[in-house]
């Protein structure tokens, strides 16, 4: 059971280059999310998937696209980079339903992503 | 909307010492809360969660939080500090209606001294 993977684990892009961070987990989860990090303003949220096959918006969506694969993968794409999306990319995911607060988010390890 | 607020970028304690991490936050409906915490170059790792029920919570490692709701707060404490307790501290608020959507705090880094 490995949990949350994220693929890769460090990258670094030209400006307008583009990339797709892969995420998938095998605990048969429903939701996965989307988060960056970036110094002093802790985790924000990019894109989040509810349910395979929805996808919806976060707090931080723009210049990025995500695809929900299949229930174990959530990939998050940059079409054009730009050195403001130079942060720590982290995917997540939790078995959504009702009382969902009684589970646990589980959070990968991360990819820092550096474009220059 | 919800929004959480950490005091304290940093904080730095002498090992044995009480860890005491400040959250507060801002929600329309019954909150749900949240820390985690991120090693070096590592994810976030559950410490412990108020949903409903008893207010005070207790998580691993020697962690426990209060749910004040009179003053809209969620510090996290710890009696006696060790070495392996540094690192970075998220508290985070969410709500029945949320979908599992976190919204986190700035963070606070803990360092401890021997």
């Amino acid at each position: 059971n490995a949990g949350v993977t994220q693929t890769p684990k460090f990258q670094v892009l030209k400006t307008g280059q583009s990339m797709t961070l892969q995420c998938a987990q095998d605990m048969n989860h429903n939701s996965m999310y989307w988060y960056r990090q970036d110094p002093g303003m802790g985790l924000r949220l990019i894109y989040y998937s509810a349910s395979e096959g929805t996808t919806d918006k976060g707090e931080v969506p723009n210049g990025y696209n995500v695809s929900r694969l299949n229930k174990r993968e959530f990939s998050l794409r940059l079409e054009s980079a730009a050195p403001s999306q130079t942060s720590v990319y982290f995917c997540a995911s939790i078995r959504l339903g009702t009382g969902w607060s009684l589970e646990t988010q589980y959070f990968g390890p991360g990819t820092r992503l550096l474009v220059l | 909307a919800q929004s959480v607020t950490q005091l304290g970028s940093h904080v730095s304690v002498s090992e044995g010492a009480l860890v005491l991490l400040r959250c507060n936050y801002s929600s329309s409906v019954p909150p749900y809360l949240f820390w985690y915490v991120q090693y070096p170059n590592q994810g976030l790792q559950l410490l412990l969660k108020y949903t409903t029920g008893a207010t005070l919570v207790k998580g691993i490692n020697g962690f426990e939080a209060e749910f004040k709701k009179s003053e809209t707060s969620f510090h996290l404490t710890k009696p006696s500090a060790h070495m392996s307790d540094a690192a970075e501290y998220f508290c985070a608020v969410s709500s029945y209606n949320q979908g599992g959507k976190l919204i986190f705090g700035q963070g606070t880094e803990l360092s401890v001294k021997p």
